[in-house]
């Protein structure tokens, strides 16, 4: 079956555009997370949801980024007002609803402010 | 300090060779995971284990509850085992997310 999928592959931004970034988890995957990964960077956590439950937003670098997931599958990161050091690749990954289980990682989406 | 630790940072090989990673973490954990980055950018897990041994082909991954330890272990490397190794682990105190190591260049040549 298809696996996580995100888009726009790739976002070209003027510094202080808002930036919306969607992923598609594998369907039937309850937990959902996203992650930035930086130029010369290691993976950092963003944000986490899990079925209807409150989502773990303690990743979340500072109140210009939120995210949603609506009807539990498809989410959206949004990034208000952004900035250079937002530049990174975004990757959102699912699992299963089991505890711990396997993530699957999407392609991941490269964002560009200039 | 980090709270994952990866060595070496960079790792080069001549195909053939037997490879190893380490992965040192300092807080209590539920699981790590082992995760492969190509140069295209593509992260597959690799391996999830909370204890003892796992093998897949010819990868294997081991864990040390009590020294806080891993090891990746690559036999036979081949050239399009070259990518970039990352070591995340699920804490104790927060199971929601991973905290990741910063992940080891391996380049095997032929």
């Amino acid at each position: 079956g298809a696996g996580v999928s995100q888009s726009p592959s790739n976002k070209v931004t003027e510094k202080g555009k808002d930036v919306e970034l969607r992923c598609d988890p594998i369907s039937g995957h309850t937990a959902l997370y996203w992650y930035r990964q930086s130029l010369g960077q290691g993976l950092e956590f963003l944000i986490y949801f899990q079925g209807n439950s409150a989502p773990d937003k303690s990743g979340l670098p500072s109140d210009r980024f939120s995210a949603e997931r609506t009807g539990g599958s498809v989410s959206t990161l949004t990034i208000q007002r952004t900035q250079q050091e937002d530049s990174a690749v975004y990757l959102c990954a699912s699992s299963s609803p089991r505890l711990q289980e396997t993530q699957y990682f999407g392609p991941g989406t490269r964002l560009l402010v200039l | 300090k980090n709270e994952v630790e990866q060595s070496p940072q960079n790792l080069t090989a001549q195909e053939g060779e037997f490879i190893t990673i380490n992965c040192s973490y300092s807080v209590g954990i539920s699981a790590l995971h082992w995760l492969q980055q190509h140069p295209g950018g593509g992260i597959v897990s690799l391996f999830m284990l909370s204890s003892g041994k796992k093998k897949h082909g010819r990868l294997i991954a081991t864990i040390n509850i009590q020294e806080k330890h891993s090891s990746l272990h690559i036999t036979a490397s081949h050239p399009r085992d070259s990518a970039v190794y990352i070591c995340a682990v699920s804490a104790s105190y927060n199971t929601d997310k991973l905290i990741f190591g910063t992940g080891t260049r391996l380049q095997v040549f032929p």
